[in-house]
């Protein structure tokens, strides 16, 4: 079975900054798909970027880019020039290529941005 | 834009009632799943539903759960008796497709509480 770890419960970070969120996750399988969910208070999860296993290059999504560590099973988020919209409960989440779109997630990280 | 939508926000039951859980999922979309989150722990996947049936289903997903897809736009999750530990924030979510790191989208949520 897939696990996902989010190690850090809670983080903040100045507006306009940068901020790095952690991610690993353990699998035996090769082809997967990793993603980031955010959750704003009393909102509903929106996806924020995804990652193809079979991919090398990391992807990126404007403000937001992952380092994508296939050996060391680790997925973590980069949150450039954070803004106060970024406040959030962030998820990352496994999904394995064989699955019917079932997502696994990790605990979560509350992003608190500050003014 | 196009949203899941779930209803009721929150809904409180005695131990033992049945209880049945909304969901509008996006139009075209295809692929629904459940989710529960138990307050401080992770979300964890329920059940995937494809064309009418049941594709995945997880080992919380017992006997007295069940989905059904009534009349081509709703999709509901009943829980037959309810137990004081099936409290928990219940999402609904679909997808256009399963695999390809198809996005899924989520709805708000439903807070159950059971008494």
């Amino acid at each position: 079975a897939q696990t996902v770890t989010q190690s850090q419960p809670e983080m903040s970070v100045q507006e306009a900054e940068t901020v790095t969120l952690s991610c690993t996750y353990d699998t035996s399988e090769n082809n997967y798909y990793l993603f980031w969910y955010k959750q704003p208070p009393s909102r509903q999860m929106i996806l924020v970027i995804r990652q193809e296993a079979y991919k090398q290059q990391n992807a990126t999504e404007n403000r937001f880019s992952v380092n994508f560590q296939k050996a060391a099973k680790s997925f973590s988020l980069k949150i450039s020039d954070s803004q106060l919209g970024d406040t959030a409960m962030y998820f990352c989440a496994f999904m394995s290529g064989t699955s019917y779109g079932k997502l696994t997630f990790g605990q979560g990280t509350i992003l608190t941005v500050h003014p | 834009e196009p949203e899941v939508t779930q209803t009721p926000s929150h809904q409180v039951t005695q131990m033992g009632q049945e209880v049945i859980l909304r969901c509008v999922p996006i139009s075209n979309h295809l692929y629904f799943y459940w989710y529960r989150q138990i307050l401080g722990q992770k979300v964890e996947f329920l059940v995937s539903f494809y064309n009418n049936e049941i594709s995945e289903k997880s080992e919380i997903f017992d006997d007295q759960f069940s989905v059904e897809r009534p009349d081509g736009s709703n999709f509901t999750l009943k829980i037959r008796s309810t137990k004081l530990e099936d409290s928990a924030m219940y999402f609904c979510a679909s997808s256009a497709d399963r695999g390809r790191a198809t996005e899924a989208f989520f709805g708000q949520g439903t807070r159950l509480t059971v008494v």
